[in-house]
């Protein structure tokens, strides 16, 4: 079964840094897209970034990227840069048996001014 | 174009009350799916729609949740009656493509739900 791995419950960054949030899945699948969502505390869902599995190339939105490593199964999100707005949780998806997404337990954001 | 919108954004009721929740997707997905995420725990997938066939409704908890979507177009999830554990935020999220693996699902506000 697929299932979806995200080990920082927490973290926490000043403004203008760099903080990288870590992802792992599991999927038996050879061709998918891996997602980033973040919700602020105006609740939206709102998606940062995809990647596509069959892509060498990390995708890449402005301050955001991420670093996907096939092998591993690992896909992390880098936010550069960090801003006040960037402050939400945010949670690692991969597709499911079927069409749902499957969700990280999510990272809660803080950043620090 | 306008993006997926829930209806309310938070619902307060009593246990043993109905509560029906409503999804407009945005313009012309075909696929909308309902998610839930329980305090502190992980987003779970509910069921999804493609036009207005349930293609795939495993992840509803109960018989006491009902979810119907009119004429393929917006959606409604009714809880009836409501139980403590009904309690989180209901998430809606809509699809083009429906492409399992690569399908890009755009998400709703959310309702929170509250049961007293």
């Amino acid at each position: 079964a697929q299932t979806v791995t995200q080990s920082q419950p927490e973290m926490s960054v000043q403004e203008a840094e760099t903080v990288t949030l870590s992802c792992t899945y599991d999927t038996s699948e050879s061709d998918y897209y891996l997602f980033w969502y973040k919700q602020p505390p105006s609740r939206q869902m709102i998606l940062v970034i995809r990647q596509e599995a069959y892509k060498q190339q990390n995708a890449t939105e402005n301050r955001f990227s991420v670093n996907f490593q096939k092998a591993a199964k690992s896909f992390s999100l880098k936010i550069s840069d960090s801003q006040l707005g960037d402050a939400a949780m945010y949670f690692c998806a991969c597709p499911g048996a079927t069409n749902k997404l499957i969700f990280g337990t999510g990272t809660l954001l803080a950043v620090q001014p | 174009e306008a993006g997926v919108t829930q209806f309310p954004s938070h619902s307060v009721i009593e246990k043993g009350q109905t509560v029906t929740l409503r999804c407009d997707p945005i313009s012309g997905h075909d696929n909308l799916y309902w998610y839930r995420r329980v305090m502190g725990k992980e987003i779970k997938f509910l069921l999804h729609f493609v036009k207005e066939s349930k293609q795939d409704e495993s992840g509803m908890p109960n018989n006491r949740f009902l979810a119907e979507r009119t004429g393929g177009t917006y959606s409604t999830l009714k809880v009836q009656p409501a139980e403590l554990e009904d309690s989180g935020v209901y998430f809606c999220a809509s699809s083009q493509d429906g492409i399992r693996t690569r399908d890009t699902q755009y998400f709703g506000p959310g309702t929170r739900l509250t049961v007293l």
